[in-house]
C-alpha cells in the first residue's frame, strides 16, 4: 500500500520559532510538494521538488524554506514562525509526468499553530 | 490567470439523494482530478479525467472540454460520503503542478 507521511498530525509553536515538517514517501516518487490548506483558499503550493537538491518555488514560498537532500524525504522549514503561519500542512508525492498526469498522493496533514 | 471554480460551496443532502458537485476552470487543461478529503485531513484521489466519463462504484464523473466544466455525481448518497470534494487541474501538459479549486463541503444526513 502506497504511503506519504508526516512527521506530526498536530503542532503548537510559539512566534520566532524555527520549525520543521517532514514527510516521507515510500513509492520512489520523484516529485514531492509542500502545500498549506486555509478555509475559503484551497490548497495553495508553498514549494515543489522534482529531484533530490532540486527545489522549485510556487505560490507562496515566503516564510518558507525546504530541504530535499534524499528522494524520499522532503522538509518544510519555518525559518521564524508567525501567527499567519497557523494552518494545515500536506505533503504530496507524484511520479513522473508522464505515467501519472499528475495524480498525487497526500499524506495526513499537520496542524500547525503558532502562538 | 489560470482558476478553478468549484460550486455549490457547501451541500447538505438527505440520505440517498443524487448530488451533483461542478466545477469550472478557466483555460484548457491536460487533466482534471477529483478528490477527496475527510474530517481530519487526508486526501484521496477519486479520479482524473482528460475526457468523457469515468464510473467507480456510486461515483461518476464527467468531463467537457468545450465547455470547460466537469461534475462528480454521486448516486445514493450515504452519510459516510460526507466530506470535502476537491476538482484541481493541470494546465499545462509538462507541468507537474496542480491548480485546486477551493472545494464543496458535502453533508449527508441520515
Amino acid at each position: 500500500d502506497v504511503k506519504v507521511t508526516q512527521s506530526s498530525r498536530y503542532l503548537v509553536k510559539r512566534t520566532g520559532e524555527k520549525v520543521f515538517l517532514e514527510c516521507v514517501q515510500d513509492m520512489d516518487h520523484e516529485n514531492m510538494f509542500w502545500y498549506r490548506q486555509d478555509p475559503g483558499l484551497g490548497l495553495r503550493l508553498i514549494y515543489f521538488s522534482y529531484d533530490v537538491k532540486m527545489k522549485e518555488k510556487g505560490d507562496i514560498p515566503e516564510g518558507y524554506s525546504v530541504s530535499r537532500e534524499k528522494k524520499e524525504r522532503f522538509s518544510l522549514i519555518l525559518e521564524s514562525a508567525s501567527t499567519n503561519q497557523t494552518s494545515m500542512y500536506l505533503c504530496a508525492s507524484s511520479p513522473l509526468l508522464a505515467v501519472s498526469y499528475n495524480e498525487q498522493f497526500f499524506g495526513p496533514g499537520t496542524r500547525l499553530t503558532v502562538l | 490567470k489560470n482558476e478553478v471554480e468549484q460550486s455549490p460551496q457547501n451541500l447538505t443532502a438527505q440520505e440517498g439523494e443524487f448530488i451533483t458537485i461542478n466545477c469550472s476552470y478557466s483555460v484548457g487543461i491536460s487533466a482534471l482530478h477529483w478528490l477527496q478529503q475527510h474530517p481530519g485531513g487526508g486526501i484521496v484521489s477519486l479520479f482524473m479525467l482528460s475526457s468523457g466519463k469515468k464510473k467507480h462504484g456510486r461515483l461518476i464523473a464527467t468531463i467537457n472540454i468545450q465547455e470547460k466544466h466537469s461534475s462528480l455525481h454521486i448516486t445514493a448518497s450515504h452519510p459516510r460520503d460526507s466530506a470535502v470534494y476537491i476538482c484541481a487541474v493541470s494546465f499545462d501538459f509538462g507541468n507537474e503542478k496542480l491548480t485546486f479549486g477551493t472545494g464543496t463541503r458535502l453533508t449527508i444526513i441520515p
